[in-house]
């Protein structure tokens, strides 16, 4: 089973701010993993797929970069519907795994 | 608009069985995989199984945690696909969530709660 690994655990930021996250996968996912946002009391949200591709409707100050074991979702300015918790999963292999995700909350 | 809505959870004992259906609309059922997934403060989001289209050979693949307990079936004259839950442990407690596709995820259901507990 392939493990992924997020960092940080928490992402103390302000709106306007830059919030870098990190996904680790412990064995090569090619480009095969996406990026979800959740918020409280809603089902996640497809970000980014295929490592580095938006989805639809997903604004672009998010972006996505990354191949192999070590992936990285940006936001460039957080806006204040950004604050949620965000998850990486991989879609390559049997089975599918997420990250214990990252939670972005304002400073 | 795509929708896909999750039903059927509830309150059930350990060691009973529990059925979930999946509706969809706005898309051709058939030509899509479903999967099921799970949430739980415990372990976080967790995928459960997918059963690609019939043209795909109808395929099925399960989480180790609960295949021989767990099928993914499917009615394709309906839109409807179902998780049938056997042999319930209380460490299935979480929120059920049916979506459509296998690999790239863009649409889930709004989440079907199951509590196995005496």
């Amino acid at each position: 089973e392939i493990v992924l690994t997020q960092s940080p655990g928490t992402l103390s930021l302000s709106p306007g701010e830059r919030a870098t996250l990190s996904c680790r996968a412990s064995q090569s996912v090619s480009s095969s993993l996406t990026w979800y946002q959740q918020k409280p009391g809603q089902a996640p949200r497809l970000l980014i797929y295929g490592a580095s591709t938006r989805a639809t409707g997903i604004p672009d100050r998010f972006s996505g970069s990354g191949s192999g074991t070590d992936f990285t979702l940006a936001i460039s300015r957080l806006e204040p519907e950004d604050f949620a918790v965000y998850y990486c999963q991989q879609y390559g292999t049997s089975p599918r795994t997420f990250g214990q995700g990252t939670k972005v909350e304002m400073k | 608009e795509v929708q896909v809505l999750d039903s059927g959870g509830g309150l059930v004992e350990p060691g009973r069985s529990l059925r979930l259906s999946c509706r969809a609309s706005g898309f051709t059922f058939d030509d899509y995989a479903v999967s099921w997934f799970r949430q739980s403060p415990e372990k976080g989001l967790e995928w459960l199984g997918f059963m690609t289209s019939k043209a795909s050979g109808g395929t099925t693949e399960y989480a180790a945690s609960v295949k021989g307990r767990f099928t993914i079936l499917r009615d394709d004259s309906k839109s409807i696909a179902h998780l049938q839950m056997g042999s319930l442990k209380t460490e299935d407690t979480g929120l059920y969530y049916c979506t459509r596709g296998h690999t790239v995820i863009a649409y889930w259901g709004q989440g079907t709660l199951v509590t196995v507990s005496s």
